[in-house]
């Protein structure tokens, strides 16, 4: 799988938006985009995934560049439940296992 | 949504003693279970896949016969972690994978090897 990058560490207001970007350089057309977030002491939690157009949840979006070599994953109130380490993860359709990166460590202060 | 189970969230044993984690799939059936492990202030590393009725396949680095995988069935994996010493200590987590399903994980289980 291709690699990711991702700031160590990023912080935010309550109820302010967050984009936490991602890059990936070398991502292939069969390259899938995937988010998932830690919270302390916890497993990693699904956020959104998507391969060329931009994706909504009710937890996040997910904006995708033109060219595919970055993505940004926008979550549009950030809330003291939102600080955790989140995981930009490319994994192409016949992988399976997701490899975790280092991740952003994301802070939310009141 | 789909739920993944992991029993369980804590254990604390002594050296030598084995360690049995089981992980189920609640509401879905998991074609492939993944075994992680995470140390503190670290990422998480895939240490082995099993798909139910198979053999798991090992990361390298990751001995076979000190972590014994079990997935009997579509809902449930099992990790023995054998003879366990106080260097296994460490998170761990499972996570499944179903049909036209992302991949989810359990709330992890602490081991503490005394």
């Amino acid at each position: 799988d291709a690699k990711t990058t991702q700031p160590n560490s990023m912080e935010s207001n309550e109820e302010e938006p967050v984009h936490l970007p991602c890059n990936h350089s070398t991502i292939s057309g069969t390259d899938y985009i995937h988010w998932y977030r830690q919270l302390p002491s916890q497993g990693p939690e699904y956020v959104i995934h998507g391969l060329t157009s931009n994706v909504n949840n009710r937890m996040a979006s997910l904006a995708i560049a033109e060219d595919r070599k970055s993505s940004t994953l926008i979550l549009h109130r950030a809330t003291l439940r939102d600080a955790a380490v989140y995981y930009c993860i490319l994994r192409d359709r016949s992988g399976y296992a997701l490899n975790f990166g280092k991740g952003t460590s994301l802070l939310v202060t009141p | 949504g789909a739920v993944v189970s992991q029993h369980p969230s804590r254990v604390i044993c002594k050296s030598g003693t084995s360690v049995k984690i089981e992980c189920r799939s609640l509401d879905f059936q998991a074609t492939t279970m993944f075994w992680y492990r995470q140390f503190p202030k670290q990422s998480l590393m895939l240490m082995a896949t099993s798909n139910e009725g198979s053999k798991a396949t090992y990361e390298q680095g990751v001995e076979k016969d000190k972590f014994l995988i079990n997935h009997a069935s579509l809902t449930l994996s099992t990790l023995t972690v054998t003879s366990a010493h106080p260097e296994d200590s460490s998170f761990y987590i499972c996570s499944a994978k179903g049909q036209q399903q992302p991949q989810h994980f359990g709330d992890g289980t602490r081991l503490s090897i005394l």
